[in-house]
């Protein structure tokens, strides 16, 4: 089974400041992982995944995360918050072979003070 | 190229009344999922289908919920009767393939519930 915790449910930067939203996840396989963005009053859109190619995974909007498999981690930053940035983020695990389904965690809100 | 489409994208009704929503897939994903979103918290997954197959509804309460996916392409979730903790956004997901390495889920914008 695979989960994930998502700690810190709001999280708060000043424009320009440096973006950290944390993601631990447990899987009993190697995990492929994904942080996705919600804006207000729409669906999940993709940020980057994780898929066993490059530890480093670089997403748009100047996102990325890296995987570290000793602290079971995938830590989503950006250098610079910008106003846009303001949104719900997920980190979400998949499930075993041929089974592809998402594990969400409960997200972080992220908000973005002038 | 057309994403994810759903319909209605929202809808009220009295407890213990039936309600159905429509998904509609990115045309030649053969994968398609239903989660729930209740308010604050992360998706859950209802089902997955792989074609018109079911490949996952362990987590679907099988005793009010219902879902289907005729010919491999649209699919209806109905929830019969409602209840109060029916309430929440319903996301419908549509992939390629399961079991790709490079599978990225893409979603609808949901149909948001409220069970008066």
């Amino acid at each position: 089974a695979q989960s994930v915790t998502q700690l810190g449910s709001h999280v708060s930067v000043s424009e320009g400041a440096l973006v950290l939203l944390r993601c631990n996840y447990s899987s009993s396989v190697p995990p492929y992982l994904f942080w996705y963005v919600q804006y207000p009053n729409q669906g999940l859109q993709l940020l980057l995944k994780y898929t066993s190619a490059a530890t480093l995974v670089k997403g748009i909007n100047g996102f990325e995360a890296e995987f570290k498999k000793s602290e079971t981690s995938f830590h989503l930053t950006k250098p610079s918050a910008h106003m846009s940035d303001a949104a719900e983020y997920f980190c979400a695990v998949s499930g075993d072979t041929g089974r592809r389904a998402l594990t969400f965690g409960s997200g972080t809100r992220l908000q973005v003070q002038p | 190229e057309a994403g994810v489409a759903q319909s209605p994208r929202y809808k009220i009704i009295e407890k213990r009344q039936s309600v159905a929503f429509w998904c509609n897939p990115i045309s030649g994903h053969a994968t398609l999922y239903w989660y729930q979103q209740i308010l604050g918290q992360g998706p859950k997954l209802l089902i997955q289908f792989q074609n018109n197959g079911v490949v996952d509804d362990s987590q679907l309460p099988k005793d009010r919920f219902s879902a289907e996916r005729l010919k491999g392409v649209d699919s209806t979730l109905k929830i019969q009767p409602a209840k109060l903790e029916d309430s929440a956004v319903y996301l419908c997901a549509s992939s390629v393939q399961a079991g790709g390495s490079t599978d990225t889920q893409y979603f609808g914008p949901g149909t948001r519930l409220t069970v008066l």
